[in-house]
């Protein structure tokens, strides 16, 4: 059974601080590894779909690295800002057409101002 | 571009009561998926729809919950009948193949009492 394991569970940043967080994986069978962002009352919107061992792919002040032969991904957040409070989710699709798409349980993220 | 549509936004009902949950995908999208959030863990991928055909439902407790996408477009989720423990967010979400990003629907709030 697949497992993918976030950490740490929830994390407290300072606003301006930069932070970041860790998806691990099992590295056989990966196809793909997905990150969202879950802000409350709203849908989860996709971050970043990420491929290649080595890819390391950037939106604004969030950036996400991905090492698939270790089985790990982190994500960075440079400068916190308030707006950035939310859960982030990652979500691993495994290669195989028997594989499920398995999320994490999250990290839920609040900035203090 | 109109997003995933989901209905309705909150349900509660009494346990052993039944409950249908209608999900809108975006056009164009062949995949569907209904996905089971309970507080404190992450997604638990129910059933995935490749057009009107199902692609995984290994996690769907058939006993219960049931989901048909009939014509390739709209697809239901029903539980028949409910159990507290059923009690969660059900997200519905799209995409075009397999492995690219999701797009979810803001989901809705079932409370079983």
């Amino acid at each position: 059974i697949l497992n993918v394991e976030q950490s740490p569970q929830s994390l407290h940043v300072q606003e301006g601080d930069s932070t970041n967080f860790t998806c691990s994986f099992p590295s056989s069978n990966f196809y793909a590894l997905h990150w969202y962002r879950w802000e409350t009352a709203k849908s989860p919107e996709a971050l970043f779909v990420m491929t290649l061992n080595g890819d390391e792919k950037k939106k604004g002040r969030i950036s996400a690295t991905l090492n698939t032969k270790e089985g790990y991904s982190y994500l960075y957040i440079k400068g916190s800002q308030p707006e950035d409070s939310a859960t982030y989710l990652c979500a691993l699709v495994g290669a195989s057409s028997a594989s499920k798409i398995i999320f994490g349980s999250g990290t839920r993220l609040s900035i203090r101002p | 571009e109109a997003g995933v549509a989901q209905s309705p936004r909150y349900k509660i009902i009494e346990k052993r009561q039944s409950v249908a949950f209608w999900c809108n995908p975006i056009s164009g999208h062949a995949t569907l998926y209904w996905y089971q959030q309970i507080l404190g863990q992450g997604p638990k991928l129910l059933i995935q729809f490749q057009n009107n055909g199902v692609v995984d439902d290994s996690q769907l407790p058939k006993d219960r919950f049931s989901a048909e996408r009939l014509k390739g477009v709209d697809s239901t989720l029903k539980i028949q009948p409910a159990k507290l423990e059923d009690s969660a967010v059900y997200l519905c979400a799209s995409s075009p193949p397999l492995g690219d990003e999701q797009y979810f629907g803001p989901g809705t709030r079932l409370t079983v009492t």
